[in-house]
């Protein structure tokens, strides 16, 4: 059963950059697009990142994803930290059965 | 622009039945998968399924399969998420999306909260 974990929690200060790690179980990372997902306090998410290291168009380029293959894990960078920054940031891929698959949420505050 | 408009807030008593809509702006409606991913109250994303307007395919989470109804009206560009049958533990907002197979949501709507209770 394919699932992705998350850090429960991370904290950087203004204007530095943070990793935020995506670990795949139960099957390859690099199978499927991994994507990732802000949602702000009270509000709908938005797409950070898609097909692993894709930016959408309006998504600032201090935003990068990238996957480690040896690690099994995806990874969100954020450089140059805002405190707008400050959000919950999930990733999400697919399982063989192609069932979406979420990871639980890392927690971003910037202080 | 793309734009996915949800329904309003909802309340509903257990046992009820209930469909919300997802109304797409903006882009060809028959060319993107439509998702649905529900948020608990102070809890993570759950997927739940996708539906292909064009032709109504369809792939539902294990974890929904049964409990939900996924639809589509290509007519009026709109996608539904419906119940038979409400229960309190489906309190919760949710979402609606776009994108395609296997590359993820790329666009979400507002969100739509549903309050089931006695």
């Amino acid at each position: 059963n394919f699932m992705l974990t998350q850090p429960h929690s991370v904290s950087e200060s203004p204007g530095k950059t943070v990793t935020i790690s995506c670990t795949g179980s139960g099957g390859s990372i690099a199978s499927n697009y991994v994507q990732w997902y802000q949602q702000r306090p009270g509000s709908a998410p938005i797409t950070v990142i898609y097909e692993d290291s894709q930016r959408p168009s309006g998504v600032p380029d201090r935003f990068s994803g990238s996957l480690d293959i040896s690690s099994n894990s995806a990874s969100l960078t954020i450089s140059g930290l805002k405190t707008e920054d400050e959000a919950d940031y999930y990733c999400q891929s697919y399982n063989s059965l192609n069932h979406g698959v979420f990871g639980g949420g890392t927690k971003l505050t910037v202080l | 622009e793309v734009q996915l408009v949800q329904s309003g807030v909802e309340v509903k008593k257990p046992g009820e039945s209930l469909k919300i809509s997802c109304k797409a702006t903006g882009y060809i409606f028959t060319r993107e998968w439509i998702g649905w991913v529900r948020q608990k109250p102070g809890k993570g994303l759950e997927w739940m399924g996708i539906i292909f307007p064009d032709d109504s395919e369809t792939t539902y989470s294990p974890s929904f399969q049964g409990h939900v109804t996924l639809s589509a009206d290509k007519s009026i560009s709109s996608a539904f998420l419906q119940w038979s049958s409400l229960k309190s533990s489906d309190t919760a907002t949710y979402y609606c999306a776009s994108g395609n197979s296997g590359t993820g949501f790329k666009h979400w709507g507002q969100g739509t909260l549903v309050n089931v209770s006695s």
